[in-house]
């Protein structure tokens, strides 16, 4: 069962940068189907997506964070990480990391590379604030 | 960005009710649409992938339909355990993007 624990400090101050590591266990990091995602969700609010990173070190960002994200992976340590930069209140959010599922169909409801994410951290509740 | 509209925001329903959740994406994602569950401070829960495939350990009587634009998750019989806060996503182009969510509580 594959398992995914967030870890990092829970208070950052405006203007800053916000760092984060999530840990993988239980299950191959470097899957050629995995893709490791993070996503945050803005207490009592909905769910956005950062960006996520292959093992390779590829990535994709959300364009509206791109400016202010990186995303690193080690794989020696089946660890990826989150840099988000010049952080405001308006980062202040619940951050999980999440494994997304990558995976080709095709049949009479489906043609094409189709992700979802399937497994998640618990969360981390990073605020920010002077 | 693909724009993801859940209706409504909000339901009451009685155990053992069956319910539809709405999900409309602002253009065509063909199928590619993924619904999750989340609880009071825990993390969401994969339902529904490709929009009516099953994830494993999850009970039937959660079911997805859908294609295009208009989408919905049906649950047959609520159970007690049902009452949470519903998402979907569209997984067709990056960025990807959630829905609102629909909270079903209890009647």
């Amino acid at each position: 069962q594959l398992q995914l624990q967030e870890s990092g400090p829970g208070l950052v101050k405006p203007s800053e940068t916000l760092s984060l590591t999530c840990t993988v266990s239980g299950g191959s990091f470097s899957n050629d189907y995995y893709y490791w995602a993070w996503i945050r969700q803005p207490p009592g609010k909905g769910l956005e997506w950062i960006g996520n990173i292959f093992h390779s070190g590829s990535t994709y960002y959300n364009p509206t964070l791109k400016s202010r994200v990186t995303m690193s992976v080690d794989t020696s340590k089946s660890q990826f990480s989150l840099r988000l930069t010049s952080v405001t209140a308006a980062d202040t959010a619940v951050y999980y990391c999440a494994k997304r599922q990558s995976r080709f169909c095709s049949g009479p409801s489906c043609s094409g590379d189709y992700n979802w994410f399937d497994s998640w951290g618990q969360g981390t509740l990073v605020t920010v604030s002077s | 960005d693909i724009q993801m509209t859940q209706s409504p925001s909000s339901l009451s329903a009685s155990v053992g009710d069956r319910v539809t959740l709405t999900c409309r994406a602002s253009q065509s994602i063909s199928t590619f649409l993924n619904w999750y569950q989340q609880k009071p401070g825990k993390a969401p829960r994969l339902l529904m992938y490709i929009t009516s495939t099953l994830e494993s350990g999850v009970p039937s009587r959660f079911s997805g339909s859908g294609s295009g634009t208009e989408f919905s998750l049906t649950i047959s019989s609520l159970q007690p355990e049902d009452f949470a806060t519903y998402f979907c996503q569209q997984s067709y182009s990056i960025p990807f993007t959630f829905g609102g969510g629909t909270k079903v509580e209890i009647k």
